[in-house]
C-alpha cells in the first residue's frame, strides 16, 4: 500500500513570490487535505477536498488556494508569499468508506522557507 | 484561542517505566480525539483513537483515558520504550468536521535507557 507523498520536500521562495506544493493521496483515499505546521506549533487546517471540490476551510486566507485532481492528487497554491508563510505543510488523506471515524495518514511535508 | 492544550511541553521517563501525557479541550463539540506521533523529518503518524462515547481505547502498549466532565485525555504508555521518543500531539474533531482536526501544540517525549 502506497501512503501519502509529497513533494518537493523542501522549498525556497522569495516573499511575493508564489509557490505550488503538490501531493498523492494514498491509495483508495479520496479525501485530501491540507494543514499547515509553524515552528513549535501543531498543525493547522487549511481546507479540504473531496470529490474535486472544497468542502471545509480553516481560518486561512483566500491567497491559499487547491486543487484536487481525478485520481484524487492534490496541490496546495499560495499566491503573495509573505515572511509567515514559512512552515511545513502537511497532506493528510483519507477514505470515508473505512467508516466515520477513519483517521488521517499524513505525508512527510514540505518545508517551505519564505525569505 | 487554543481549543486543545498540551500544558507539558516536554516529558523525560525511563526505559520500562510509564509515560503520561495529558491534554485539555475547551470545546464540548469535540467527538472524536485521536493521538499522533511525530518523528523529526517525517510526518505525524496516527497511534490511536477514542470516541467521545467512550472512556478508554488500548492497543497493546497504548491506552488512551478521555475524561468528558474535565474535557481531559491522556495518553498511557507501557512499558515506554526509547524508540518511542517523539513528539506526541492530540487532535480532536468537531462533529460532522471530516478533516478537520484542531491540535495542541505537542509534547516531546524522551525515553533515557
Amino acid at each position: 500500500e502506497t501512503g501519502v507523498t509529497q513533494s518537493p520536500t523542501h522549498l525556497i521562495k522569495t516573499r511575493g513570490q508564489q509557490v505550488t506544493l503538490r501531493c498523492s493521496s494514498q491509495s483508495g483515499h479520496n479525501t485530501v487535505s491540507w494543514y499547515q505546521q509553524a515552528l513549535g506549533q501543531g498543525p493547522q487546517f487549511i481546507f479540504q477536498y473531496y470529490r474535486e471540490e472544497e468542502n471545509g476551510r480553516g481560518n486561512f486566507p483566500p491567497r491559499f488556494s487547491g486543487l484536487q485532481f481525478p485520481n484524487y492528487s492534490s496541490e496546495l497554491n499560495v499566491n503573495a508569499l509573505e515572511l509567515d508563510d514559512s512552515a511545513l505543510y502537511l497532506c493528510a488523506s483519507s477514505n470515508p468508506g473505512e467508516g466515520y471515524n477513519s483517521p488521517l495518514h499524513f505525508g512527510n511535508g514540505t518545508r517551505l522557507t519564505v525569505t | 484561542d487554543q481549543q486543545v492544550k498540551q500544558n507539558s511541553p516536554s516529558l523525560s521517563v525511563q526505559e520500562g517505566r510509564i509515560s503520561i501525557l495529558n491534554c485539555d479541550y475547551t470545546n464540548s463539540m469535540f467527538d472524536y480525539f485521536l493521538w499522533y506521533k511525530k518523528y523529526p523529518a517525517e510526518g505525524p503518524t496516527f497511534l490511536i483513537s477514542i470516541s467521545s462515547i467512550k472512556d478508554k481505547n488500548e492497543d497493546g502498549r497504548f491506552t488512551v483515558f478521555l475524561n468528558k466532565s474535565a474535557k481531559h485525555l491522556s495518553l498511557h504508555i507501557v512499558p515506554s520504550q526509547p524508540g518511542d521518543s517523539a513528539v506526541y500531539f492530540c487532535a480532536a474533531r468537531l462533529t460532522g468536521g471530516g478533516n478537520k482536526l484542531t491540535f495542541g501544540t505537542g509534547t516531546q517525549l524522551k525515553v533515557e535507557l
